[in-house]
């Protein structure tokens, strides 16, 4: 079946620092991915979709500058967050969409990222 | 907007007892409805879709619009059902944007 892959698993780092999370489909193309937070004990929460050779659609009260998403081939998209503080402390998981036939999303195993 | 609504944070169930995970949905539109499983320590997967009205390991989940209602059952629990579920709802026509509920754990009880 489809992997998603998503490196680092889980990263620690200085307030103020920018950390790159990257999000690979291994055996497909996504022309879609998503990128979702998933704080503890709580839901996943869409935080943007990113199109291949396009800008991300960001979701309501996601900051664009503080996230970046860049999704520059068919089977990678990188989430940046910069100058990361504390409360950005949370599990990061993308998808990516396979296409044809019925579609469906294939989840990365997440990265935890903890700001000190 | 979309949203969707699992009501149960914790469901504990013995082994060999019928499950059901319950989900209520709104949206204006037609939904796409899904069942997402996450097993310990492993990623999110796709449990089923009711657009493919099949059986994954047992599960079945029919969507009554009339109710708004997409519950996922099991007529006999085994403990490898043991982990959190998510119901899902998609935009009619695409998957362009998921919804998820906050997720039940289902606690399969030897």
């Amino acid at each position: 079946g489809a992997v998603v892959s998503q490196h680092p698993s889980w990263v620690i780092c200085k307030s103020g620092t920018s950390v790159k999370i990257e999000c690979r489909s291994l055996d497909f193309q996504a022309t879609t991915m998503f990128w979702y937070r998933q704080f503890p004990k709580q839901s996943l929460m869409l935080m943007a979709t990113s199109n291949e050779g396009s800008k991300a659609t960001y979701e309501q009260g996601v900051e664009k500058d503080k996230f970046l998403i860049n999704h520059a081939s068919l089977t990678l998209s990188t989430l940046t967050v910069t100058s990361a503080h504390p409360e950005d402390s949370s599990f990061y998981i993308c998808s990516a969409l396979a296409s044809g036939g019925l579609d469906t999303q294939y989840f990365g195993p997440g990265t935890r990222l903890t700001v000190l | 907007a979309q949203r969707v609504t699992q009501p149960e944070k914790l469901l504990s169930v013995f082994k060999g007892a019928p499950v059901e995970l319950k989900c209520n949905y709104s949206y204006s539109g037609s939904p796409e409805l899904f069942w997402y499983v996450q097993y310990s320590r492993q990623r999110l997967q796709l449990l089923l879709r009711h657009i493919s009205r099949e059986s994954i390991k047992g599960f079945t989940a029919d969507l009554n619009k009339g109710e708004t209602s997409f519950h996922l059952k099991k007529p006999f629990a085994q403990e490898e059902d043991s982990a959190m579920y998510y119901c899902a709802l998609g935009l009619s026509g695409g998957y362009q944007k998921v919804t998820f509920g906050t997720g039940t754990k289902l606690q399969v009880i030897p």
